[in-house]
């Protein structure tokens, strides 16, 4: 089955700073990522996602890319604010439930 | 999201008692699933659940029953709870019949404690 490795675990930066996150896949066949974003106490909510037919997508300060031959997807946030401090999961599916990976403990330090 | 509820949000046991956590949601959707959350592990997959009659064991389904009530409810059981079983337990949904969606929303999570 499908198998998703994230690194780091854990990663401080500046406000202001960029963060970058990154997954690894095993199933060639996956074919959707999404990243969630869980604040402490909270439930993850999902903030962006990807599909395998598109390299690159959008939204505001975070972007996803993906390489489908590398297998490798990642989550990059520019100009970090203190309330992107959160932990961050990547996840990857071929229309069955989403296998997760173990998560990034995200610190934006002012 | 509201729609997504749990029920308790907070459970404390002792071990071997049996504990029923419930989910409900109102977003039509047919899939529901049951995550589990430790520390350092991320979210493993308890159970899921593609329609009605459609049950699944997900990577950690020892110690665990499902029962699917409804389209909207599905519950989590734990028959004789273990010390071990000490988590934050997220129910959540994603699909509609028909698409190939997965976005999944999760619920609010229930902390579970058995001493």
């Amino acid at each position: 089955g499908e198998n998703v490795e994230q690194h780091p675990s854990t990663l401080s930066v500046q406000e202001g700073d960029s963060a970058v996150i990154k997954c690894t896949y095993s199933d060639s066949a996956s074919n959707y990522f999404p990243w969630y974003k869980q604040e402490l106490g909270k439930r993850p909510q999902l903030i962006i996602d990807i599909r395998s037919n598109v390299g690159e997508k959008k939204d505001q300060r975070i972007a996803v890319t993906l390489n489908k031959t590398a297998k490798h997807f990642s989550l990059h946030i520019t100009e970090t604010q203190p309330e992107d401090s959160a932990v961050y999961f990547c996840a990857a599916s071929i229309y069955t439930p989403l296998v997760f990976g173990k998560g990034t403990r995200l610190s934006v330090i002012a | 999201d509201a729609d997504v509820t749990q029920t308790p949000r907070n459970r404390i046991t002792k071990t071997g008692k049996r504990i029923m956590l419930e989910c409900s949601q109102t977003k039509g959707h047919d899939r529901m699933y049951w995550y589990r959350q430790d520390p350092g592990l991320g979210l493993r997959l308890i159970y899921y659940s593609f329609d009605v009659k459609d049950i699944n064991k997900g990577e950690i389904s020892d110690g665990y029953s499902v029962s699917r009530q409804a389209q909207a409810k599905f519950s989590l059981s734990l028959e004789s709870a273990i010390p071990n079983q000490t988590a934050l337990y997220f129910c959540a949904t994603s699909g509609v019949l028909g698409s190939y969606t997965d976005t999944q929303y999760f619920g609010p999570g229930t902390r579970l404690t058995v001493l």
